[in-house]
């Protein structure tokens, strides 16, 4: 069936810098993909969507400019958190969709120090 | 905006005893999926229904979809151990498609005592 990879798996990080996470669709293409932030306990929440060539929509509450998106192919998706805080340590989890059925990547743990 | 509400938040049974979480929607969906998520894993697509009323089987677990299409349940037969995780609802709103945004429920997590 359908893959979706992200890496890496885990970082930890100082306060303040930078984090690119990746999204691969690794046998399908993807003109849309979604990014999910998850707290422990808690459900998933959309963050952005994410469109192949074009700006991502974000919802409510999240800033663009502190996650930046970008889907550069139809099987690559980045999302870079910007200056991050402790506050934003949390799973990120990716997705896309092939006919009917949504994949997820196996999620990013990332730790803010 | 939509929300999609799941109960309960919590279920503990024992193995061999039945389960049943449910899911609610703010507003008439298109479609709703059904999730399950390990302890320390991503979700993983378990089914989607579609048509109002619809039911579908898959070995123990039965998912329904209310005729209104705001509601759904999934209901696992004679739990097992292999049954812990999460089980979330995602819906998409009516005129979405399956591709489009996906709202999920709370979760439900499943505990089986052997």
């Amino acid at each position: 069936g359908a893959v979706v990879s992200q890496h890496p798996s885990w970082v930890i990080c100082k306060s303040g810098t930078s984090v690119k996470i990746e999204c691969r669709s690794l046998d399908f293409q993807a003109t849309t993909m979604f990014w999910y932030r998850q707290f422990p306990k808690q459900s998933l929440m959309l963050m952005a969507t994410s469109n192949e060539g074009s700006k991502a929509t974000y919802e409510q509450g999240v800033e663009k400019d502190k996650f930046l998106i970008n889907h550069a192919s139809l099987t690559l998706s980045t999302l870079t958190v910007t200056s991050a805080h402790p506050e934003d340590s949390s799973f990120y989890i990716c997705s896309a969709s092939q006919r009917e059925r949504r994949f997820f990547g196996p999620g990013t743990r990332l730790t803010v120090l | 905006g939509q929300q999609v509400m799941q109960i309960p938040q919590y279920q503990h049974v024992q193995e061999g005893e039945d389960f049943t979480t449910y899911c609610n929607s703010s507003t008439t969906l298109s479609n709703i999926q059904w999730y399950k998520q390990r302890p320390g894993g991503h979700p993983v697509f378990l089914i989607q229904l579609v048509k109002s009323g619809e039911v579908k089987k898959q070995k123990r677990l039965t998912f329904q979809f209310g005729e209104a299409k705001k509601n759904s349940s999934l209901h696992i037969t004679a739990t097992q151990t292999t049954d812990v995780g999460t089980y979330f609802c995602a819906g998409s709103g009516a005129g979405g498609t399956s591709y489009g945004k996906l709202t999920f429920g709370q979760g439900t997590i499943l505990t089986v005592h052997p």
